[in-house]
């Protein structure tokens, strides 16, 4: 597609859903990555795919949080039991071949009440 | 540890005025360096780069030179317009570890 499409756009959920966001990146982007952002503060780091191998997902907050990408190219990030404190926007971001050029989606805003 | 520490805003500009947002890094190695800019609704996009010490990376009329003595990539605009306003993020990037730290970001308001 023309850039990295994220969906649902908003989701609302009630304590203690469960919640899949999927990610949708750029086609042929080897490199993807989920970010998190709370309100006021810049993205945090969740975890980095590379095709379908997951690298790297020490920015996880807890074993209540899984990504895949079983197929390297769509992502989702799954979160079990959702918490108030998981309230924020996931973003999501795809590059060529790794390295700092990184196109992000628009995020999805994720509202637990 | 590697981390990013930018100016709190939110930053509120008459058009034309001159634009700062002061960013400092703490970093091992040798970082790139990343100004992030996210209109309202949308993803964060690109607004310009330096991979090295004393690089000026420039995009828009926007510019920032990598200074490694003072750890710091201020972002400049001679003369802001409307359109500017934005939330700009600035970041570092690590090869090692392939990953991104971003600062907390500066709301950007220009005022016609």
């Amino acid at each position: 597609g023309a850039g990295v499409s994220q969906s649902p756009r908003y989701k609302v959920a009630k304590r203690g859903q469960d919640v899949a966001l999927r990610c949708d990146p750029i086609s042929g982007h080897v490199s993807l990555f989920w970010y998190q952002q709370a309100l006021g503060q810049g993205p945090e780091f969740l975890t980095y795919f590379q095709n379908e191998a997951q690298l790297d997902k020490s920015g996880l907050p807890s074993d209540r949080f899984f990504a895949e990408r079983p197929e390297g190219s769509v992502s989702t990030l799954k979160i079990q039991r959702t918490q108030q404190e998981d309230s924020a926007v996931y973003l999501c971001a795809s590059s060529l071949a790794g390295g700092d050029k990184l196109f992000f989606g628009s995020g999805t805003q994720l509202s637990v009440l | 540890g590697n981390s990013v520490t930018q100016m709190e805003g939110p930053v509120t500009l008459s058009e034309e005025a001159f634009l700062t947002i002061n960013c400092t890094y703490t970093a091992t190695g040798y970082p790139s360096l990343f100004w992030y800019v996210q209109y309202p609704g949308e993803g964060l996009q690109l607004l310009l780069k330096a991979t090295k010490a004393d690089d000026k990376g420039s995009n828009k009329g926007f510019e920032a030179t990598y200074r490694k003595e003072t750890t710091s990539f201020h972002l400049e605009k001679g003369s802001v317009q409307v359109s500017d306003s934005a939330v700009y993020f600035c970041a570092l990037f690590r090869n090692t570890g392939n990953q991104f730290y971003f600062g907390t970001g500066t709301s950007l308001t220009v005022i016609p």
